[in-house]
């Protein structure tokens, strides 16, 4: 139980072109999912939170109309990435969290989407 | 802010027993974790202590706190090849988000 997937796993754009990362919780509803951006040799860095029906949550330093969120449902966010730049390339992580009335905040993590942009 | 820190590698052999170190600062966190991320790949929670407990084992992991000292330890016994990857420490914080780690590169020497 508790699957994380995302899709596509790997994605080759060009500049100035979008692309959609999905992230889908396969056996659980999740109340929050997370996006995380993970550099070469570094750790995640948290770039949104976003809830099911409401706005993402964006940390300081990410532009939200780059980065843009949407949580259709308990089970499904998406990431577009915006008008993308070579800099813009990196691997990006979704993760969400099991509803639970009692013990452990548990987060579980997708395989991860590597974008390179060209 | 809320911070966690760990050396950035660990060489043992296999067969040893490894041990990865994790400080942090946030005294008032309910749950400490240990994540596995193999190359290219997400992140794998492996095990979760609660803050007023002291050791948890499962299997092979042992995870000792020191909730004194804000240290965090994961112990591997019998270290294998399929255990090279990276190990994230996280702490949780008052809004439910995961303060991490820089994250320890475990190598395996035959």
């Amino acid at each position: 139980g508790a699957v994380v997937s995302q899709h596509p796993s790997r994605v080759i754009c060009k500049s100035g072109t979008s692309v959609k990362i999905e992230c889908r919780s396969l056996d659980f509803q999740a109340t929050t999912m997370f996006w995380y951006r993970q550099f070469p040799k570094q750790s995640l860095m948290l770039m949104a939170t976003s809830n099911e029906g409401s706005k993402a949550t964006y940390e300081q330093g990410v532009e939200k109309d780059k980065f843009l969120i949407n949580h259709a449902s308990l089970t499904l966010s998406t990431l577009t990435v915006t008008s993308a730049h070579p800099e813009d390339s990196s691997f990006y992580i979704c993760s969400a969290n099991i509803l639970r009335t009692s013990g452990p905040y548990e987060q579980y993590f997708g395989p991860g989407t590597r974008l390179t942009v060209t | 802010g809320e911070d966690v820190e760990q050396s950035l590698f660990l060489s043992v052999r296999e067969g040893d027993s490894s041990v990865i170190n994790c400080t942090y600062t946030d005294s008032s966190s309910t749950y400490l974790y240990w994540y596995k991320q193999e190359p290219g790949a997400g992140l794998q929670l492996l095990t979760y202590i609660f803050s007023n407990m002291d050791m948890k084992q499962d299997q092979r992991l042992t995870v000792l706190l020191n909730k004194k000292d804000k240290h965090l330890s994961l112990r591997i016994a019998d270290t294998q090849t399929g255990d090279s990857a990276i190990y994230f420490c996280a702490e949780i914080d008052s809004n439910y988000q995961l303060i991490w780690g820089a994250g320890t590169k475990l190598i395996i020497k035959p």
